[in-house]
């Protein structure tokens, strides 16, 4: 059972836009800022998304991350084949969870 | 371009230790104010942070394995490690390191570089 609650998947096809929601409380979401990863089949997770809604250096503006109360959403904008991956949000807990919990992972599927 | 590699035995008995080394190369743990972490993932399930320490020595544990974890680092050889003590068939993951930004007044907390996982199966 993980800390933050992200639905198990999600779908969409190549040029549409999706999103992926994140929840957790006061004590995480709620107080702190969030961050995503994606993971490709068979890698390492990857950064995706910090702080909120900062994109690291090469990754491309069609990712984009919010946040409002306890929930944050990564939304993928022109969803393309390669972005095929399990998605994960994450934030600092200011309870004894912490310093980091993770979400339990949104399996992101191009139809 | 600094880089991370994860090293140790793929297969650990139950009940005994788990020892992991992080190799960091490209860089220099000594020169960085950034921290060193391990997150591990069981598999088809998610990430959980494991701990992490800061080339001072001080370190920051998940209090779920905290009782039988212990991350050092050697900043001599640039490289941290990680000891899982009393293992069952539980602790059976992709075990990561990870090199990340820490900021506790404002809850910053991100990985922004991992090295590629390494196995470890608990059984006899």
């Amino acid at each position: 059972q993980s800390v933050l609650t992200q639905p198990p998947s999600e779908s969409g096809t190549p040029g549409q836009r999706v999103t992926i929601s994140c929840s957790g409380n006061t004590s995480n979401i709620g107080s702190n800022p969030v961050n995503w990863y994606q993971q490709l089949p068979g890698t390492a997770p990857k950064l995706l998304i910090y702080s909120n809604n900062q994109r690291p250096s090469g990754v491309p503006d069609r990712f984009s991350g919010s946040k409002s109360g306890t929930s944050a959403s990564l939304a993928i904008s022109g969803l393309q084949s390669e972005d095929e991956a399990n998605y994960y949000c994450a934030a600092w807990d200011d309870s004894l969870n912490g310093p980091v919990v993770f979400g339990g992972g949104t399996k992101l599927t191009v139809l | 371009q600094l880089q991370l590699q994860e090293s140790g035995p793929r297969l650990v008995k139950p009940s005994e230790t788990l020892s992991l080394t992080c190799s960091v190369s490209g860089g220099s743990i000594s020169n960085s104010n950034l921290y060193w972490g391990w997150i591990r993932q069981p598999p088809g399930k998610g990430l959980e942070w494991i701990a992490s320490v800061y080339r001072t020595g001080t370190t920051y544990y998940n209090p779920s394995p905290k009782s039988r974890a212990t991350i050092s680092v050697d900043t001599s050889k640039n490289q941290f490690s990680l000891k899982l003590g009393s293992v069952t068939a539980a602790d059976t993951a992709v075990y990561y390191c990870a090199r990340h930004e820490m900021v506790r007044q404002f809850g910053y907390i991100w990985f922004d570089l991992w090295g590629q996982g390494t196995l470890v199966t608990v059984s006899s």
